[in-house]
């Protein structure tokens, strides 16, 4: 597509619930991040996908974070056990190439964890 | 980890004025990025500047990247209403894939 998608752009749950959220990068980008972004704070790093190499897990919370991506297509993000302070925007970003800074972010996943 | 100081955190300011923000590092970056976030949006790229000393204009924005690859900053020329919104700036360490944020520069224009 034209631009990184995510879905859903709103998600309201019930504590202790789990919670799937969905990037789709633009083509042919091969790097994907995702970030997260409390109520008027920065972005906070999550996770990094490049092409088939490892990821870097670096920024994951806790082990209730998980995400997925394969090769150079979509990724999701999962929440386990959602608890009231993962309440913020979950934003994915992509990358064209290794030595560019220039990222593409999606409109983000409001996440409302009751 | 590296970290950027970004300043101020806040500024509100009439319609017309000038607005200045910058960012400053321990660490030296190869790149320094602004980005702007609007309600409800993710981050947009606004300037990208590759070298010390490059001063890069898109029309009433203006970024510097400072000399010594540690700090960089932003100018907002004749501020419009629709310049409100969050601005970020980012550095990028080149063939580290690492890009770190400020804490962002929340930006609010009276009519």
């Amino acid at each position: 597509g034209a631009g990184v998608s995510q879905s859903p752009s709103n998600k309201v749950t019930e504590k202790g619930k789990d919670v799937e959220l969905r990037c789709d990068p633009i083509s042919g980008h091969t790097a994907l991040y995702w970030y997260r972004q409390r109520l008027g704070q920065g972005l906070e790093f999550l996770i990094y996908f490049q092409g088939n190499s490892a990821p870097d897990k670096s920024g994951l919370p806790s082990d209730r974070f998980s995400a997925e991506r394969t090769g150079e297509s979509v990724s999701t993000l999962t929440i386990q056990r959602t608890q009231q302070e993962d309440s913020a925007v979950y934003l994915c970003a992509s990358r064209a190439g290794l030595n560019t800074g220039e990222l593409f972010f999606g409109e983000g996943s409001r996440l409302t964890v009751l | 980890g590296q970290q950027l100081n970004q300043s101020p955190q806040s500024m509100f300011i009439q319609e017309g004025e000038d607005v200045s923000m910058n960012c400053t590092s321990s660490s030296i970056f190869n790149t320094w990025l602004w980005y702007k976030q609007d309600p409800g949006e993710g981050p947009v790229l606004l300037i990208a500047l590759y070298k010390a000393g490059e001063l890069t204009s898109n029309g009433r924005l203006t970024a510097q990247f400072g000399i010594t690859r540690k700090d960089s900053f932003l100018n907002i020329s004749a501020s419009i209403p629709s310049d409100v919104g969050i601005y970020f700036c980012a550095g990028h360490g080149g063939s580290n894939y690492k890009l770190t944020f400020g804490k962002g520069t929340l930006l609010t224009v009276n009519p």
